[in-house]
């Protein structure tokens, strides 16, 4: 079946400094999603990518949509300590199918 | 606009126990999807209802069933719970049938003892 693979797993960093996250698939996707999760709470929708190459921007937090088709990063400028939590990425491959998730990247920033 | 609830948060049942869960979807959207996240397996699709009909469903066995009202609330219901069943069920809302953004609630915390 389809897989997702996130990278890394878990990182420490720095305040202030830059994140880098990303997702590689197995297949096309036509969609990817990314998430954060908080202890306790669900997955809130971050970032939503529908077109290939496609670079979208949340205040500090910026994804883009592989031009493959098969891998999406997010990246987190200037981190701070609310930024701490587990980030999934989610891809669909048609219009039909379900989500498919990574494992998440456990961030913990060093106050 | 108010977000997607869920029903109860927290739940303790016993092996062989079965248990019903609920979820509201945000007002207007019609798709309710369930996942199962445990440490091990992560998220993982259990089924979608989109206007009262189940339209998509994830690997998992028949113990686990779903329904939507006319009014888009959801419920999920396990049967002959088993230990393995411990996790984290999250519900989550978009205005179509799995093709638009997922908003997920909180999430019903079940633990079988």
């Amino acid at each position: 079946g389809q897989q997702l693979n996130q990278s890394p797993q878990s990182m420490f960093i720095q305040e202030g400094e830059d994140v880098s996250m990303n997702c590689t698939s197995s297949s096309i996707f036509n969609t990817w999603l990314w998430y954060k999760q908080d202890p306790g709470e669900g997955p809130v929708l971050l970032i939503a990518l529908y077109k290939a190459g496609e670079l979208t921007s949340n205040g500090r937090l910026t994804a883009q949509f592989g031009i493959t088709r098969k891998d999406s990063f997010l990246n987190i400028s200037a981190s701070i300590p609310s930024d701490v939590g587990i980030y999934f990425c989610a891809g669909r491959s048609g219009s039909q199918g379900n989500l498919i998730f990574g494992k998440g990247t456990k961030l913990s920033v060093k106050p | 606009k108010a977000g997607v609830t869920q029903t109860p948060r927290y739940l303790i049942k016993t092996r062989g126990q079965q248990v019903t869960l609920s979820c509201s979807p945000i007002s207007g959207h019609r798709s309710v999807s369930w996942y199962q996240q445990t440490p091990g397996q992560g998220l993982q699709f259990l089924f979608e209802y989109f206007s009262e009909t189940q339209r998509n469903k994830g690997n998992f066995p028949g113990r686990f069933s779903g329904r939507q009202f006319s009014n888009s609330r959801s419920e999920m219901n396990v049967s002959t719970l088993e230990l393995g069943d411990s996790a984290l069920y999250l519900c989550a809302s978009s205005l179509g049938s799995l093709s638009y953004e997922q908003y997920f609630g909180p999430g019903t915390r079940l633990t079988v003892t």
